[in-house]
C-alpha cells in the first residue's frame, strides 16, 4: 500500500523559501509514475503546483513556474518542493501525491497534508 | 485559470441519492473527458473517487458515479451513508495543459 508523508518546517519568513520533502513508503519512486504538489489555501482553493516523473522531467502550473523546483532523492525514497521568495499568500496546506502514471497532473493517491504559514 | 464552481453544501438524508454539480469552460471540462472528483475528509488524505468523467479506481464504492454535459460534470452518491459525509472536489484537465481544482462542496448527511 502506498503512502506518502509531507514533511519541512510550519513556519516560514516572507521573502525565504519554503522547502518539503515528501516521504514514499510502499513503491519505489524510481520505478515510475510521475509525482507531484498541490496546496489549498484559503483564498484560492486548491491548486496544482507541479509534477515531476522519476526520469527527471518536470511539469509546473505557469503562475507558480519562475519560483517553484521539483526534485527527487531516489536513494532516500523521497521528493521535494521549493517554493521561492513566498509571500503570506503562499500559506496554504501543502499536499504531495503520486500521479496518475497517463496524466502527468492528476493525483491518484495523496499525503495528508502540511500546514505552511508564511510570517515573520 | 479559474476554478471550477460548485455548490458550497449539498445534504440528503441516509439512502437518498445526491448530485454535485462541476461547471467550468469549454476550456477545462467541456474541452476534455478528463474531469476527476476527490472527497477529502478534513485532517485526512484526499480520495481519488473518479477519473476521466466516469471511471472508478479500483476500491471505489460503485455508489459513486460520475457524467459530464457541456461544460457542466456531475457527481452522485446514491444510497448516501453517513461515512460520506466530507468534502468533494471536482477538478479537470486545461487547454494551457494544467489541472484546475472546484471552489468545493461540502456534503452533509442529515
Amino acid at each position: 500500500q502506498v503512502q506518502l508523508q509531507e514533511s519541512g518546517p510550519g513556519l516560514v519568513k516572507p521573502s525565504e523559501t519554503l522547502s518539503l520533502t515528501c516521504t514514499v513508503s510502499g513503491y519505489s519512486i524510481s520505478s515510475g509514475y510521475y509525482w507531484g504538489w498541490i496546496r489549498q489555501s484559503p483564498g484560492k482553493g486548491l491548486e496544482w503546483i507541479g509534477t515531476i516523473y522519476h526520469a527527471g522531467n518536470t511539469y509546473y502550473n505557469p503562475p507558480l513556474k519562475s519560483r517553484v523546483t521539483l526534485s527527487m532523492d531516489t536513494s532516500k525514497n523521497q521528493f521535494s518542493l521549493k517554493l521561492r521568495s513566498v509571500t503570506a499568500a503562499d500559506t496554504a496546506v501543502y499536499f504531495c501525491a503520486r500521479v496518475k502514471h497517463d496524466d502527468y497532473t492528476l493525483p491518484e493517491i495523496w499525503g495528508q497534508g502540511t500546514l505552511v504559514t508564511v510570517s515573520s | 485559470q479559474s476554478a471550477l464552481t460548485q455548490p458550497a453544501s449539498v445534504s440528503g438524508s441516509p439512502g437518498q441519492s445526491i448530485t454535485i454539480s462541476c461547471t467550468g469552460t469549454s476550456s477545462d471540462v467541456g474541452g476534455y473527458n478528463y474531469v476527476s472528483w476527490y472527497q477529502h475528509h478534513p485532517g485526512k488524505a484526499p480520495k481519488l473517487m473518479i477519473y476521466d468523467v466516469s471511471d472508478r479506481p479500483s476500491g471505489v464504492s460503485n455508489r459513486f458515479s460520475g457524467s459530464k454535459s457541456g461544460n457542466t460534470a456531475s457527481l452522485t452518491i446514491s444510497g448516501l451513508q453517513a461515512e460520506d459525509e466530507a468534502d468533494y472536489y471536482c477538478s479537470s484537465f486545461t487547454t494551457s495543459s494544467t489541472r484546475v481544482f472546484g471552489t468545493g462542496t461540502k456534503v452533509t448527511v442529515l
